[in-house]
């Protein structure tokens, strides 16, 4: 497997605006997932885009794919103070290795 | 239970003891993963499980770490000779089955537990 990186590393807006993080990767992939970490909940899956997708949407998320660029982004719209947290891309290349392997993350602070 | 659980959740221990960090997947789930996480780092994978058998060993940091998984559910991460850069947050999760793709099967989400802190004094 091999490790996103996110950008930046830290983020902080006010509450209602969005937030845009990106995440950029090395090798082709099959897959790729964003996840969030907060201390109250642990580590949470959020969305998965596979490689001959462009865009998609989950409520109040929108992640995009470029394979070309081996980006990604991970828009959060209408932001709330509940969204503070760490968001992780884990780009999956379905050969070898079977974990995820995770960057260091974008740290997301939205304040009230 | 309904999602991943770890025990203990804390766990202080002195440097070259032995410790044994145990994870409970979801019921149903195959795969079993290992990560470890360091201060200030991004998730480091360890290992991997489908069914009892650990195909990928691959990011096991030395020898001194091993795992077992019985029965298809319960894992065990074990740590010897215990050192002060073990010290981390051990995470497990777990999915429905392994991430290999074919076709237009997606590899599935994995869950994870809340993790053990391990502090190695």
């Amino acid at each position: 497997s091999q490790q996103g990186e996110e950008d930046p590393q830290a983020l902080s807006i006010q509450e209602g605006e969005n937030a845009t993080m990106n995440c950029s990767y090395k090798t082709s992939i099959n897959n790729l997932q964003w996840y969030r970490q907060n201390s109250g909940r642990g580590l949470v899956h959020l969305i998965l885009i596979r490689s001959n997708e462009r865009e998609k949407h989950s409520g109040r998320l929108r992640v995009t794919l470029d394979t070309s660029k081996k980006s990604s982004s991970l828009l959060i719209t209408a932001s709330r103070a509940a969204d503070t947290a760490s968001y992780f891309c884990a780009p999956f290349s379905g050969g070898g290795a079977d974990g995820l392997t995770f960057g260091k993350g974008t740290h997301l602070i939205i304040q009230p | 239970g309904a999602g991943v659980s770890q025990s203990p959740s804390n766990k202080v221990t002195e440097k070259g003891k032995d410790v044994e960090l145990r994870c409970d997947p979801i019921s149903g789930h195959t795969a079993l993963y290992w990560y470890r996480q360091s201060l200030g780092q991004g998730l480091e994978f360890l290992i991997y499980f489908q069914g009892n058998s650990a195909p990928d060993k691959s990011g096991l940091p030395s020898d001194r770490f091993s795992a077992e998984r019985t029965g298809g559910s319960v894992s065990t991460l074990t740590i010897q000779r215990t050192q002060q850069e073990d010290s981390a947050v051990y995470l497990c999760a777990s999915s429905l089955r392994n991430g290999r793709t074919s076709g237009t099967s997606s590899y599935n989400e994995q869950f994870f537990g809340p993790g053990t802190r391990l502090t190695v004094l």
